[in-house]
């Protein structure tokens, strides 16, 4: 699987937009990007997901460049309840190998 | 509702006792997950399993044992050989392994002394 780099921690003003970058320069051809937030003391909770370009949902905007080397979750005007660890994995999920792995991801603070 | 269920939420022991961790899904899901989370830490995976009666180890399977025999069902048992027992153990849920949208139960935090 892809290593994945991304910052420790980020602190924002509430109505700001967060950008959260993740690098993956190993990415394989058949890799996907998926992005994970997770609350204290909860189990994560699936963000969005995306191969190339870019995805938006109601939730957030993953940006994608052409070499697919990094991606940046995008979180519009993010409030206090945005505060949370944010993960970013890429794999190949149709392949069958080891499913996900998790690094330590992104501890965003968001201050009113 | 549909979802994972995990009890108990906080689980206490002492050293040498065997202890184990439900996880009950009704999401109709193929693929269960467990992984364990040490503070400040992400999650490593310990089992999973992408059918009933078949499961494969993860990346830190010593001292941990499971059992696949229903499809909703996906028990973690935490033997007194597991050198640090004491963590947050979390159980997820996928359609099936060919996706990477895992859903995760609330989680049981186990303290061991």
């Amino acid at each position: 699987l892809a290593k994945t780099t991304q910052p420790i921690s980020m602190d924002s003003y509430e109505g700001q937009e967060v950008n959260i970058t993740c690098s993956h320069n190993n990415i394989a051809t058949n890799d996907y990007i998926t992005w994970y937030q997770q609350f204290p003391s909860q189990g994560p909770r699936f963000i969005i997901q995306g191969y190339k370009t870019k995805v938006t949902n109601e939730v957030a905007s993953l940006f994608i460049p052409a070499d697919r080397k990094s991606s940046t979750l995008s979180l519009p005007r993010v409030s206090l309840s945005d505060t949370a660890v944010y993960y970013c994995l890429v794999g190949a999920p149709l392949s069958g190998n080891t499913p996900l792995v998790f690094g330590k991801g992104t501890r965003l603070s968001v201050i009113a | 509702d549909g979802g994972i269920t995990q009890s108990p939420k906080y689980l206490f022991r002492k050293e040498g006792q065997n202890v184990t961790l439900s996880c009950e899904q009704n999401l109709n899901h193929d693929a269960m997950y467990w992984y364990r989370q040490d503070p400040g830490q992400g999650l490593r995976l310990i089992y999973y399993s992408q059918i009933v009666n078949d499961f494969q180890k993860g990346d830190i399977a010593e001292g941990y044992s499971v059992s696949r025999e229903k499809k909703e069902s996906f028990p973690l048992t935490v033997t007194s050989a597991q050198k640090n027992p004491t963590a947050f153990y979390l159980c997820a849920s996928s359609i099936d392994q060919g996706t990477y949208e895992q859903y995760f139960g609330p989680g049981t935090r186990l303290t061991v002394t």
